[in-house]
């Protein structure tokens, strides 16, 4: 049975502050790794890939993946009110069109 | 492009009824999934169409769930019948091929069974 595991928080960061979202996962032969972002009450929209391992920047957000550890984080900078969601991780387990959903972790950033 | 639509937003309904979720993706998508969310098992495949052949069912909780896909721009999913279990939220999503691109939810349909 392929898990993905995260830590359910909330996680509870101030304004301006780096949040930190971690998650692992026990599919050795997953390739593709995936950070959604969902709101309240709305659907799940997709912020980050990655594939290496290593980093990945894009804007305010950092993943980070380490294939021989088995785990994926995703950093936040300069965290605003509005990045207050919970952070959905996905891994592919090597399938082209399968993902395993983590069940999130809350993150609530406080003006 | 209006996004991946969804209907009804909501559906409440009493044990033992059908129930219908309608699903429209992205014009020129072709892989099309629909998901189950709930607090205890969090987000869930279903079922995984490309091209509007089924390929992977096995997700589908048991033989009361269907879904179909007659036509690339639309798809249902029908529980009959119905069980108070079943409530929970339902997503359509879809991409152009499938996780390769990014996946497009639509708004979700909450499915309540009393």
């Amino acid at each position: 049975q392929k898990e993905v595991e995260q830590n359910s928080g909330p996680l509870s960061v101030p304004e301006g502050a780096i949040a930190s979202l971690n998650c692992t996962y026990s599919d050795r032969g997953s390739q593709s790794f995936f950070w959604y972002r969902q709101y309240s009450g709305k659907s799940p929209e997709l912020i980050m890939s990655i594939y290496s391992n290593g980093d990945k920047e894009d804007g305010r957000f950092t993943a980070q993946l380490n294939k021989a550890s088995q785990y994926v984080s995703l950093l936040i900078r300069d965290s605003q009110p509005s990045d207050s969601a919970t952070y959905l991780c996905a891994d592919s387990g090597g399938s082209n069109y399968k993902l395993t959903f983590g069940k999130g972790t809350l993150l609530t950033v406080n003006p | 492009d209006a996004g991946v639509i969804q209907s009804p937003r909501h559906e409440v309904t009493e044990m033992g009824q059908e129930v219908t979720l309608r699903c429209k993706p992205i014009s020129g998508h072709n892989s099309l999934f629909w998901y189950r969310q709930t607090m205890m098992r969090g987000l869930e495949l279903l079922i995984y169409f490309n091209n509007n052949v089924p390929i992977d069912d096995s997700g589908m909780p048991e033989d009361r769930f269907s879904a179909k896909m007659p036509n690339a721009s639309f798809s249902t999913l029908k529980i009959q019948p119905s069980e108070p279990r079943d409530s929970a939220v339902y997503f359509c999503a879809s991409s152009l091929q499938g996780i390769g691109e990014k996946l497009f939810f639509g708004s979700g349909t909450q499915l309540s069974v009393l």
